[in-house]
């Protein structure tokens, strides 16, 4: 089944515990991003790749790091979680992030739920 | 600052009627639109894309693109209880940087 994967699903932490949080797709996607989603505000990207070693940042980068070593992996870092980085967070990906073909319509993760007290 | 503009509902409609949701957005340089659907507790899911003006359908969907005016819509016509969700626009600019509005809660009253 084609999918992306997120984990974990549910996450509660601490302030300044590290933490990664992992995305997985099985599609060959070229394009792949994380947005957190919180009431009120809707979704907002936080940053993106368009390939291996390609990423750059959304809206929302601060507190952030990613990496993409491998095509199918798009792991999101919060190197020192804040309790204002508690938020419902996606990944997604799109077969690439080029041209109006219908190629960048995203697919999302089943999400992960971040608590940081 | 890239804005898209949702009103937040809830919009309510009777089953078997047509249900209307709207979007704007701030940047003339955005280049496809999509509306996406989330159920409670899910993630977002596809309804439809458009890049040209004018009006896409698929099946019950409608979307409807004018770039002068900054504005897309999606029609749900013939609407059923499970239509109700909460509805996405989204904008994209440069194809890889997203911007979503907040969403309009739509409820399907059979």
């Amino acid at each position: 089944e084609a999918q992306v994967t997120q984990n974990p699903r549910y996450l509660i932490t601490v302030t300044g515990k590290k933490l990664t949080v992992t995305c997985s797709q099985n599609m060959n996607h070229e394009y792949m991003s994380w947005y957190r989603q919180d009431p009120g505000l809707g979704l907002r990207q936080i940053y993106y790749s368009m390939n291996v070693e390609v990423t750059d940042k959304g809206d929302v980068p601060e507190g952030y790091k990613v990496s993409r070593k491998e095509k199918r992996n798009f792991p999101l870092i919060l190197e020192s979680p804040s309790p204002n980085q508690t938020s419902l967070y996606f990944c997604a990906s799109s077969l690439s992030g080029d041209g109006p073909s219908g190629a960048n319509v995203l697919t999302f993760g089943a999400g992960s739920r971040l608590t940081v007290l | 600052q890239k804005e898209v503009e949702q009103n937040s509902g809830p919009l309510s409609v009777p089953e078997g009627a047509i249900a209307s949701l709207n979007c704007t957005y701030s940047d003339r340089g955005s280049q496809s639109f999509f509306w996406y659907r989330q159920y409670s507790g899910k993630s977002p899911e596809l309804i439809m894309f458009i890049y040209s003006n004018g009006d896409k359908e698929d099946g019950r969907f409608t979307a409807q693109l004018n770039k002068a005016s900054q504005y897309v819509s999606l029609l749900i016509r013939d609407s059923q209880p499970s239509d109700s969700a909460t509805y996405l626009c989204a904008v994209s600019y440069n194809f890889n940087k997203f911007y979503f509005g907040s969403g309009t809660k739509l409820n399907v009253k059979p």
